[in-house]
């Protein structure tokens, strides 16, 4: 079992839907919990960041941590094109000094 | 602030051949990060700075070597290129190891025939 693992995708939603996008993890006592964006050839953005269980939101976007499940999740509200991208999860494991493991990506395209 | 800079942006080299990765901060971070990108493989680590002064194995460190060779400098050398070294490789730097928000160069896109 990968540590961190993502769909891959393609995720294809309407423009205005709601894009959710999944993440699970192995390790029981990983801590600090990350979404990044990826646009095509450029470098990962960090969109949000989520340490407790439970929701986090920042403008359309709602970051959902379940420790006891080892998910994490990430909802787009009202998605647009320009949130077509792909979206890398990463966990920052207990002990393990600044590491953080990514998952392999999950591709979002948002249709007009 | 220019952020976290690498250089170059491009680099084909042949099997055998040597060279250095440059990255370059300039936001006073303590902690400093390589990683390689492979498709479907999402971002691996290489080796990371904790802080000016030591380096830490990452997930996957053969055939690379690094030098943290002050607080703003972070270099990742390939001693003898090989194939399965063609990637895409980011630096990355974080104010601290724990918690803190890791900014990411724009990358290096490397070939090795």
């Amino acid at each position: 079992q990968k540590e961190v693992e993502q769909n891959s995708g393609p995720l294809s939603v309407p423009e205005g839907a709601i894009a959710s996008l999944n993440c699970t993890y192995s390790d029981r006592v990983s801590q600090s919990f990350f979404w990044y964006r990826q646009y095509s050839g450029k470098s990962p953005e960090l969109i949000m960041s989520i340490y407790s269980n439970g929701d986090k939101e920042d403008g359309r976007f709602t970051a959902q941590l379940n420790k006891a499940s080892q998910y994490v999740s990430l909802l787009i509200r009202d998605s647009q094109p320009s949130d077509s991208a792909t979206y890398l999860c990463a966990v920052k494991p207990a002990n393990q000094g600044g590491k953080l493991i990514f998952g392999q990506g999950t591709e979002l395209s948002v249709k007009p | 602030n220019a952020g976290v800079t690498q250089t170059p942006k491009f680099q084909v080299l042949k099997t055998g051949q040597s060279m250095t990765l440059q990255c370059a901060q300039d936001m006073n971070h303590n902690s400093m990060y390589w990683y390689r990108q492979d498709p479907g493989m999402g971002l691996r680590l290489i080796y990371y700075s904790a802080s000016e002064g030591t380096t830490d194995k990452g997930e996957v460190p053969n055939g690379y070597n690094v030098s943290r060779l002050n607080k703003r400098e972070f270099s990742l050398r390939l001693e003898s290129a090989a194939p399965s070294q063609t990637s895409v490789y980011f630096c990355a730097s974080s104010e601290r190891s724990y918690t803190d928000t890791q900014y990411f160069g724009p990358g290096t896109r490397l070939t090795v025939l």
